[in-house]
């Protein structure tokens, strides 16, 4: 079972609002990514770190920010909320890929939090 | 750029076989996945096959890959009720990301 835990799972909140969607996971793992999934199911990855202090864009552009100031922790803002923004938001982990190549690069995914903009 | 296509809906009835069926781009890709989502859920890892295997069987899975054409289909024998899920394939990419297909909705009639 992943140890990897979003907060909040639903969140309803009016236009103009900032708002943080945490994500923290236990394993260790140096890789982190959010994805969005919009209501057709397609998933789309908006943010990604491969450790503390390394933050990179996705292939979807977001107006949100993220932030990795610790391995465990790897929340997502948005300034400025919009009804634009309605979507599912889900974290995941996946430990590094040694030069050996050992682990399958599986991600761990967290239950989502589900963001509505009024 | 790299892209993962799936259809988007598969019904069947309880007892059937299940076959899903996704193509890819990235002919380096190192592993495919196959993961479930359940309703307001996050994904779960059914399944992974490694780029140099043809086929790998898990219980009721089977994963069928085809690498020259670029075709990873997921077989389900013997469908359940709790089968009826989102089914996402996946490829990794270049400095492990993964991209996701647009997902199959499996609908298991009793």
């Amino acid at each position: 079972e992943a140890d990897i835990y979003q907060t909040p799972r639903y969140l309803v909140i009016g236009t103009g609002k900032k708002i943080t969607l945490e994500c923290s996971q236990t394993m260790g793992h140096d890789k982190m990514y959010w994805y969005q999934q919009d209501p057709g199911m397609e998933l789309h990855l908006i943010h990604y770190s491969y450790g503390v202090n390394s933050t990179e864009k996705g292939d979807l552009s977001s107006e949100s920010t993220v932030s990795r100031i610790r391995t465990e922790h790897f929340p997502l803002t948005l300034e400025s909320a919009r009804p634009s923004h309605t979507s599912q938001y889900l974290c995941a982990s996946s430990e590094w890929n040694s030069p050996a190549g050992a682990n399958t690069g599986e991600l761990f995914f967290g239950e989502g939090s589900r963001l509505t903009v009024l | 750029g790299e892209d993962v296509e799936q259809s988007l809906f598969l019904s069947v009835r309880e007892g059937d076989s299940s076959v899903i069926n996704c193509t890819y781009t990235d002919s380096s890709s190192t592993y495919l996945y196959w993961y479930k989502q359940e309703p307001g859920a996050g994904l779960q890892l059914l399944t992974y096959i490694f780029s140099n295997m043809d086929m790998k069987q898990d219980q009721r899975l089977t994963v069928l890959l085809n690498k020259k054409d670029k075709h990873l289909s997921l077989r389900i024998a013997d469908t359940q009720t709790g089968d009826s899920a989102i089914y996402f394939c996946a490829e990794s990419i270049r400095g492990g990301k993964l991209i996701f297909g647009q997902g199959t909705e499996l609908s298991v009639k009793p």
